[in-house]
Order: structure tokens, then sequence, then C-alpha cells
């Protein structure tokens, strides 16, 4: 079965700082992988995704991320954090059967100014 | 346009009552679902449709029925529930594997 792990519960960064954000999956393939954001009380916004091709993808807001199989990870990344971007990040890797994500349980994002 | 509504934004409701939510989408997506999330952590599904049919049921209570009129609407209707059922509701539509968007959520309170 699929599994995403975060293994960093929380987050604390001055703004301005670099930021990178942990994520390894668990998957028999070739994964879809997915990075969301949600602000408190908000829906989850969808920040990049892979899929296949160039392993380093570009999102929104300035983030990136890479895709590593080698290591079956898949990390965030920001290279000067605004205070905009406090909020709560969630990897996801959809499963074998296409139709739902398997979440990871997220990463909380404090920035300090 | 990526945009999924929900309707209410809140929603305060005894445990004798019966309320809907309602999501809808206009991205053609053909894949619609129903996820619950509580305070800190990751969403849980509740339910997927495809192709308006129900096709994931993670064993959600029968106090929780979910219901798909036509390919852009989607609503979850709630009778007899329990405080612990207080939390945010998300809707979700994807063109199946593809990515989910996700809507604002109903916050829930059950009283």
């Amino acid at each position: 079965a699929q599994s995403v792990t975060q293994p960093d519960i929380h987050i604390t960064v001055s703004e301005g700082a670099s930021l990178e954000l942990r994520c390894n999956y668990s998957y028999g393939a070739t994964p879809y992988l997915f990075w969301y954001v949600q602000s408190p009380g908000q829906g989850l916004q969808l920040l990049l995704k892979y899929f296949s091709g160039d392993t380093l993808v570009q999102g929104i807001k300035g983030f990136e991320a890479e895709f590593k199989r080698s290591q079956s990870s898949f990390n965030l990344r920001k290279p000067s954090v605004h205070w905009s971007d406090a909020a709560e990040y969630f990897c996801a890797v959809v499963n074998n059967y296409g139709q739902n994500f398997v979440f990871g349980p997220g990463t909380r994002l404090s920035v300090l100014p | 346009d990526t945009e999924v509504t929900q309707t209410p934004k809140h929603l305060v409701m005894g445990m004798t009552n019966k309320k809907s939510l309602k999501c809808e989408q206009h991205m053609g997506h053909r894949a619609m679902y129903w996820y619950k999330q509580k305070a800190k952590k990751p969403p849980e599904l509740m339910f997927v449709y495809s192709y308006e049919k129900l096709s994931i049921n993670e064993s959600v209570p029968s106090r929780f029925s979910p219901e798909c009129p036509n390919s852009s609407l989607l609503n979850l209707h709630l009778h007899a529930l329990q405080p612990e059922d207080s939390a945010l509701y998300l809707c979700a539509s994807s063109q199946l594997t593809d990515t989910q968007y996700f809507g604002p959520g109903t916050r829930l309170t059950v009283l």
C-alpha cells in the first residue's frame, strides 16, 4: 500500500531564509506526486505536481520540488520565505487505482519576522 | 477556471437535525470527492464519485449520505450526527488520476 511521510511536524524559519520541506513516499511504480498548501480554515491549494519528465518541477509562489527516485523523495523548496507562506503543507501521492490521494501528515510552517 | 465552490461556509446543527452540504464544479471533471478534515490532520477520504457513480465509500457511517445529481454537483446529506463529526468538510474534483482541485470547505459544528 502507498504511504507518504513528512518527517517534520513543525518548522520555523525566519522571513527571507530558505526552506526545504521533506516528503518520502512508498509506491511500487512511478508515482504521481503533489504538494498542497492550506491556510487555516481554508481548502487546499495546489503548489506543484510531478507526473513524469524533468525531475525538478516549478510551482506557484516561487516553490519548486525535486523528485528523487533513488531516495523515494519529493522535497519542496523555496529560496526565500515570505511571512505569507506560513501555513500547513501536505505532500500527496495518487494511489494504485488512481482514484484517491494518499496524504502525508502535513508540516506546519511558521515564519518569524 | 479551476474553482470548486462549497456551500454553506459554516454550519451549526443539532444531533437531531437534517442538513446538506453542497459542492459544485464547472471544469468538466468526471470525479468528485468528499473529505473530512479534523484540526491539525490531513484530509480523510470519505466518498469518491466517478462518472456520477459512487466508486469508493471509505466505510463512512450511514448518517452521512452522498448524492451526485449530475456531473457538476455533489451533495452530502447529514442526519443524526454526533459531536465528533464536527470538522472541516472538503469537496474536490479531478479528471480521475489528475490533480484534485479543492473547494474552501464547510466548517461543521455539531452540538
